[in-house]
Parts: structure tokens; sequence; C-alpha cells
């Protein structure tokens, strides 16, 4: 069955650094991939998404890119905040449209 | 435009009782879905409706959940006889047209 694997459990950093986080993904079609934030308290909310047609998606100064070659979707962000500090999935929507989430990315940014 | 609503936000058990957890979707949107999300990992979807029929409960515990949404609005989902393993935050979703899907705050159920 479709999976996604989230490799990195915790990231800290401080403000003003760049934000790598890793995702692979393993399905037999071709899906279009997430990144939903979670804040503590509150449910996901979607980041940014990706599809077969356009390769790569932004957000917020987030960016992520769909590599078909490598089956990864690594978020990325030049310069974080301490606002951005939340824990972060990776997903990927099936065609009926279940998803499927990674174990997701905390990220802790010191000021 | 009201988001997804769920109440109670939190619950406190004994192994043994029964809960129930409500779930207001935006209005209009035709797709619902319920999770569970055990601490420091990732939302694991346990059934979903369009409008009042289910569309998968694959990975509904079936001896001790149910969910139902009876005019394709509101749902809920109700655990009978409560274990430790259940103690998790219960997310409900909902969606229309598109892939995204819209998540409620959660109910977070501790089961002593």
């Amino acid at each position: 069955g479709d999976s996604v694997t989230q490799k990195q459990g915790q990231v800290t950093l401080s403000e003003d650094d760049f934000l790598f986080i890793n995702c692979t993904y393993s399905t037999t079609t071709y899906p279009t991939l997430l990144w939903y934030v979670q804040y503590p308290g509150q449910g996901p909310q979607l980041l940014l998404k990706v599809t077969t047609a356009n390769n790569k998606g932004i957000s917020r100064g987030f960016e992520a890119t769909y590599d078909k070659g490598t089956t990864s979707f690594h978020l990325q962000k030049a310069s974080v905040q301490e606002s951005d500090s939340a824990v972060y999935f990776c997903a990927l929507v099936d065609p009926r449209y279940k998803v499927v989430f990674g174990s997701g990315t905390r990220l802790l940014v010191s000021p | 435009e009201a988001g997804v609503t769920q109440s109670p936000r939190y619950a406190v058990l004994q192994e043994g009782q029964a809960v129930s957890f409500w779930c207001d979707p935006i209005s209009g949107h035709d797709t619902l879905y319920w999770y569970q999300q055990p601490r420091d990992q990732g939302p694991q979807l346990l059934v979903y409706f369009r409008d009042e029929a289910v569309i998968d409960n694959s990975q509904l515990p079936s001896d001790r959940f149910s969910a139902v949404r009876p005019k394709g609005t509101n749902s809920t989902l109700k655990i009978q006889s409560a274990k430790q393993g259940d103690t998790a935050t219960y997310l409900c979703a909902s969606r229309t047209g598109g892939d995204t899907q819209y998540f409620g705050p959660g109910t977070r159920l501790l089961v002593l």
C-alpha cells in the first residue's frame, strides 16, 4: 500500500537558519503530495500541495518539489522564524482522495 | 465561513467505559473523515463518508468502534468499552470537490 516516510523526528534551529525536512513516499500511482502543519491544540492545516502537473509548491516562504525519480518531496525554507515552530507532516492523496500521512517532524526554532 | 467543529475537546475515561465524539463539517462538504492521531504520530484514517454512505471503514476496529452520518451532515464516532490503547486525538476533516481536507481541532481522549 501507499506509504510516506519522515525520518527526522525533530529538527532544532535558530531564527534565520535554513530548514530542510526530508520526506519520501511509496505508491504505484501519481499522487498529489501535501505538506500539512499542526500547531499545539489544533488540527493539521494544509501548507502546500503539489501535483504531477506543477511539480513545485510554494507557500508562506516554504517550498517543496515533487521528484518522481527519487520519490521525494522535501520541505525547505530559507530563513525560519520562531513562529514556524510546529509539527510538519508530509502526506499523499491517492486517487480515492484518501490521505496517507507521514509520522511528522517537530520543528523547534529558538529566537 | 465556520470551520470544522468537534466536541467535546477533551475526554477522560476508565477502561471499559463508552464515549462518543461529535463532528460538524464545513457546510456543503459532502465528504467527512475520522482520523486517530496517537501522540507523536501522524493521523491515521479510521473511516470516511460521502454524504451518508460509508466509503471505507477498513481501518475501523469494528468490534468496539462505530461511526454514523445519518443525514449526510454531522457525524458521530463512538467507542464502546474503551482501552488504554485508544488514548489519542480523534480528528474530523471534511472536503468537497478538490483534494484538500479541512481539519477540526480534534478531541483528546485519555483512557486510564
